[in-house]
């Protein structure tokens, strides 16, 4: 069975602050990795997602994610932390045939001015 | 425009009664889903339907009902046997394996029991 762990239910950071969102799997075979953002009362926007390409994925806004197989981890990086990163955001994990995505629990990023 | 319509936005059922909740999407895509989003629990999934006519239990189907008549639309019912159904109602679509397995969600759909 696939699970997904997100360290941290609330994150907050400074404006201008990296933003560091950790994420840990497990997982028997290689799998689909992904992180969604949810702004309040919103559904869940895709920023990123890994499928077995490059390690290193970018996504939109400034966020970026490695794929780190030894760790089990897919963290979510952004160098500098605007206002509007203010969201929830989510990690889930699939595998290829598989019937569905599985989520964590979710980080609530909030950013200081 | 292609998406995911959900509707409507803000429902309130009385405690006793069925509801149902509007999926439709133009995304051409074969699979759609369900899912609960309660708070701090991230999302678990109701029902999924891969493909027209055929619909399969998730990890929490007890109370709900789901249709898939066309590829277009997935409506769920939450039926009076669901005994905690205020949450985010959130519905999903996925295109062919090449896509990697993403989905695509719609805006959701707030129900809340009075």
């Amino acid at each position: 069975a696939q699970s997904v762990t997100q360290l941290g239910s609330h994150v907050s950071v400074s404006e201008g602050a990296l933003v560091l969102l950790r994420c840990n799997y497990s997982s028997s075979v290689p799998p689909y990795l992904f992180w969604y953002v949810q702004y309040p009362n919103q559904g869940l926007q895709l920023l990123l997602k890994y499928t077995s390409a490059a390690t290193l994925v970018k996504g939109i806004n400034g966020f970026e994610a490695e794929f780190k197989k030894s760790e089990t981890s897919f963290h979510l990086t952004k160098p500098s932390a605007h206002m509007s990163d203010a969201a929830e955001y989510f990690c889930a994990v699939s595998q290829a045939g598989r019937r569905a995505l599985t989520f964590g629990s979710g980080t609530r990023l909030q950013v200081q001015p | 425009d292609g998406g995911i319509t959900q509707s409507p936005k803000y429902l309130f059922r009385k405690e006793g009664q069925n509801v149902t909740l509007s999926c439709e999407q133009n995304l051409n895509h074969d699979a759609m889903y369900w899912y609960r989003q309660d708070p701090g629990q991230g999302l678990r999934l109701i029902y999924y339907s891969q493909i027209v006519n055929d619909f399969q239990k998730g990890d929490i189907a007890e109370g709900y009902s789901v249709s898939r008549e066309k590829k277009e639309s997935f409506p769920l019912t939450v039926t009076s046997a669901q005994k905690n159904p205020t949450a985010f109602y959130l519905c999903a679509s996925k295109g062919q394996t090449g896509e990697g397995d993403t989905q695509y969600f719609g805006p959701g759909t707030r129900l809340t029991v009075l």
